[in-house]
Order: C-alpha cells, then sequence, then structure tokens
C-alpha cells in the first residue's frame, strides 16, 4: 500500500463545476504539499498545509491531521484547470529531505 | 522576486554523453533538491543539497552527482547516459530549519537519443 494515496486517478467534469481530489496518508507527517503539474509542464507549488485550511483564489486546500486526510477544492472550474493535481508529504521527523508524493489526479474541464 | 530558476529548458543527448542541468534556488532559500520525472511517472528523489553537501540521496546510481556552490545554487551532472536517463529534470528550493515548502522550478527537459 502507498503511503499517500490520491482520489480519483481521474476526474473529468464540466466548466463551472465543483471539485474535490482527495489525498489520504500513513505517516506521520511535517507537512502536506499540493502541487500542480500541467501537461509537459513544471511543477507548481499550490499549498503547503500542516493544519487547518487554506484559500488562494478559488482554490481551497483543508487537512485533517487526526484522520490523516486532506481535499483540494476547486470552485467554479474553468477548463485552464485541466491539469495534473498532486499531493505529497514532509514525512515527520524528516525535515526537507524528500516528499512522499501521490500518483497524481488528472483533471480535465471541459468547456 | 525571481523564483527557482533552471536551464536549460530541454537537451537533447547521445547515450554515453555526460549532462550538467543547473539551479538557482528562490531568493532566501538554502537548500536544493533534485527530482526525475520520467514520462507519465511521478518525481522521484536524486538528492538534496544544503551547505554544499549531498545531505540525501535517493535510490539512483553513481553516475548522477551534484554540486552546490556558496551562493547555494545547484548542479546536477549525469555521467555515461542511458536512455532510460530521459525524463524531465526537477529542481526544488527550500530553507533548511524552515517551514518545508519546497519551491519547483520550471524543469529541464532531457533527451537521449
Amino acid at each position: 500500500k502507498n503511503e499517500v494515496e490520491q482520489s480519483p486517478q481521474n476526474l473529468t467534469a464540466q466548466e463551472g463545476e465543483f471539485i474535490t481530489i482527495n489525498c489520504s496518508y500513513s505517516v506521520g507527517i511535517s507537512a502536506l504539499h499540493w502541487l500542480q503539474q500541467h501537461p509537459g509542464g513544471g511543477i507548481v507549488s499550490l499549498f503547503m498545509l500542516s493544519s487547518g485550511k487554506k484559500k488562494h483564489g478559488r482554490l481551497i486546500a483543508t487537512i485533517n491531521i487526526q484522520e490523516k486526510h486532506s481535499s483540494l477544492h476547486i470552485t467554479a472550474s474553468h477548463p485552464r484547470d485541466s491539469a495534473v493535481y498532486i499531493c505529497a508529504v514532509t514525512p515527520y521527523m524528516d525535515s526537507n529531505y524528500q516528499l512522499i508524493w501521490g500518483a497524481g489526479t488528472k483533471l480535465i474541464i471541459k468547456p | 522576486d525571481a523564483g527557482v530558476t533552471q536551464s536549460p529548458t530541454h537537451l537533447i543527448k547521445t547515450r554515453g554523453q555526460q549532462v550538467t542541468l543547473r539551479c538557482s534556488p528562490k531568493s532566501g532559500h538554502d537548500t536544493v533538491s533534485w527530482y526525475q520525472q520520467a514520462l507519465g511517472q511521478g518525481p522521484q528523489f536524486i538528492f538534496q543539497y544544503y551547505e554544499e553537501e549531498e545531505r540525501q540521496r535517493g535510490n539512483f546510481p553513481d553516475r548522477f552527482s551534484g554540486h552546490q556552490f556558496p551562493n547555494y545554487s545547484s548542479e546536477l551532472n549525469v555521467n555515461a547516459l542511458w536512455l532510460g536517463d530521459s525524463a524531465l529534470y526537477l529542481c526544488a528550493s527550500s530553507t533548511a530549519g524552515g517551514t518545508y515548502e519546497q519551491y519547483f522550478g520550471p524543469g529541464t527537459r532531457l533527451t537521449v537519443t
């Protein structure tokens, strides 16, 4: 079993829909990251969370440390949101050394 | 404030050749991590540099080596290139004692023919 699990693996939705991507992890963490990667492109850091909730524009990320679960929400989705969204964690006591990566969720927003 | 920069953006090499990729961290960051991302796969951790030393290494052969300079920029060197080394190489910067947030560069696309 992977230490970081994402669901769904693939998601196709219509423009304007509310999107939720989930991430569950099995290790103790110092931080959880949500990242975005467009096809053929580099990785962009969206959020880093250690507790609670963060919002940036139409993106919202939440984390429940007790349940070891995080969600990424996109409100009023747009075709330009189409990308792979990746959840990754910084293991507790491992500082910055390396991230443990989820497999990613491929999101397609149709106009 | 410039973010993480990488050069070159694209590179084509022949099997057996050597390649050097470069990364400049975000201003204020002193730690650089390198990742390899093969097509359709997730990133794989290569190594991390802090205080000009390799602090941790992933499961990569000695053909992969690196260096960090006093200005915190870093190089990734790959010797004796294989076809399987074709990938997107990502650099991420962070602060060693900070909030663990990693900022990623745009990557260097390496193609080995």
